[in-house]
């Protein structure tokens, strides 16, 4: 089984510029939830989707967001970049977002902001 | 809200040595705990988790944890420790069944193993 593939795995933005990055889960999986890990900060939860409805928010502006398409994909977004959004993002899939589920991660999209 | 602590965010040991890296939780609800690593450039990988069956949990790479309520402790351990477990090793804690997947991670333990 292919694992949780993230899309593109580098990215440089400026500031003040959007973008968006691509979680595709593993095969079967239904949650998808996204993590930002900077070096400050940590791994921090952005949020949850299941069966394409947010279901969990972390501490986040408005400026991050996200959806899940029908084939359980995900892309998350982020408005008018900030030097502070430059992290690692990382994907998780599990199977029904249970919380004793395992997650799998994706390799991250590590994102630069200029 | 839940919460984890890392002690030490750099350990060291020699090849062949013990490894132990000390995880300690808060949770006003019965936890379930994870243990991943990261290395270089990629993702976390789980190593471990506890989910209330047993208090002893075994791992891959010969890792295993051991859930100590009293002490609200999860400590990582591997009996002799092999060049290529150097990585970075977080703990993890669930926030409830009512939050779904969501996880708060430690601040993560660097594991370096000198020659």
């Amino acid at each position: 089984k292919a694992g949780v593939t993230q899309t593109p795995r580098y990215l440089i933005k400026t500031r003040g510029q959007q973008v968006t990055l691509s979680c595709s889960p593993i095969s079967g999986h239904r949650s998808v939830s996204w993590y930002q890990q900077t070096p400050g900060q940590g791994l921090q939860f952005l949020f949850e989707y299941f069966s394409e409805t947010q279901r969990n928010k972390g501490n986040f502006p408005g400026r991050f967001s996200g959806r899940q398409f029908s084939n359980s994909r995900s892309e998350m977004n982020v408005s008018t970049l900030e030097l502070g959004d430059s992290a690692l993002y990382l994907c998780a899939s599990s199977i029904s977002g249970r919380a004793l589920d395992t997650q799998y991660f994706g390799p991250g999209t590590r994102l630069t902001v200029l | 809200a839940q919460s984890v602590t890392q002690l030490g965010s750099h350990v060291s040991v020699s090849e062949g040595a013990l490894v132990l890296l000390r995880c300690n939780y808060s949770s006003s609800v019965p936890p379930y705990l994870f243990w991943y690593v990261q290395y270089p450039n990629q993702g976390l990988q789980l190593l471990l988790k506890y989910t209330s069956a047993a208090t002893l949990v075994k791992g891959i790479n010969g890792f295993e944890a051991e859930f100590k309520k009293s002490e609200t402790s999860f400590h990582l351990t591997k009996p002799s420790a092999h060049m290529s477990d150097a990585a970075e090793y977080f703990c993890a804690v669930s926030e409830g069944e009512t939050s779904g997947s969501r996880l708060t991670f430690g601040e993560g333990t660097q594991l370096t193993v000198n020659p």
